[in-house]
């Protein structure tokens, strides 16, 4: 069974710059989760989609962040314009409805200079 | 915000001992769960305890849940070096009307095992 997918996993951009990020969750898997991993901290959660829903955003930073989930599918969560602050790894996970456990990608190590 | 917190931050022991991690928590959880993350991995899903279970049990992983003290434990037998990564446990609780689970992760315990 493929794992959920995840691109780049590593993107160096400067400040300003727009940044975008790809996730292709398990097949079948309704539910896609984005989240934001500091260093030396625990995921913390940006968004939650129910299909092509988002039904908790309340941690997205909306004047720079945005995502969408088109068809229910895959995702691509997007920084414009980015600081250097939001320099993390981005988690995207996905699960079955109603499931607690989720399968986590691998990440994007994103570095803003 | 991080609603757990993990002790201790980090754990060095020798192969073949046993790592005792535990995780606090602050509001009323459905579930808590254990992942596991290698370095500059994604995060593996370990075992997931009920907020009506006291104590779970998965190959050498035991997990203990007191709600009494909001905490919980897990236990790891027989370390290996293959253990060695960072264990973060997730609450949870499920939104009304929804079938989705927002987790709320800690800050991790950083286990290493020497060989």
């Amino acid at each position: 069974e493929a794992g959920v997918v995840q691109s780049p996993r590593y993107k160096i951009i400067e400040k300003k710059q727009p940044v975008a990020f790809w996730c292709n969750p398990i097949s079948g898997h309704n539910t896609l989760y984005w989240y934001r991993q500091n260093l030396g901290q625990g995921p913390e959660l940006l968004i939650r989609y129910e299909n092509e829903e988002a039904v908790d955003d309340s941690q997205l930073p909306k004047d720079r962040f945005s995502a969408e989930r088109l068809k229910g599918v895959d995702s691509t969560l997007k920084i414009q314009p980015a600081e250097l602050g939001d320099s993390a790894v981005y988690l995207c996970a996905s699960s079955f409805v109603g499931l607690a456990k989720q399968y986590f990608g691998p990440g994007t190590r994103l570095t803003v200079t | 915000s991080q609603q757990g917190e993990e002790d201790p931050q980090a754990l060095s022991i020798q192969e073949g001992e046993n790592a005792t991690m535990n995780c606090s928590y602050k509001t009323s959880i459905n579930n808590l769960q254990w992942y596991r993350q290698n370095s500059g991995r994604g995060l593996v899903h370990l075992i997931l305890i009920r907020s009506n279970e006291r104590e779970k049990h998965s190959g050498r992983l035991r997990v203990t849940l007191d709600t009494s003290k909001k905490s919980s434990s897990l236990l790891i037998t027989a370390s290996r070096a293959a253990d060695t990564a960072s264990y973060f446990c997730a609450t949870d609780a499920v939104d009304s009307g929804a079938g989705s689970y927002q987790l709320t992760f800690g800050k991790g315990t950083k286990l290493s095992v020497i060989p």
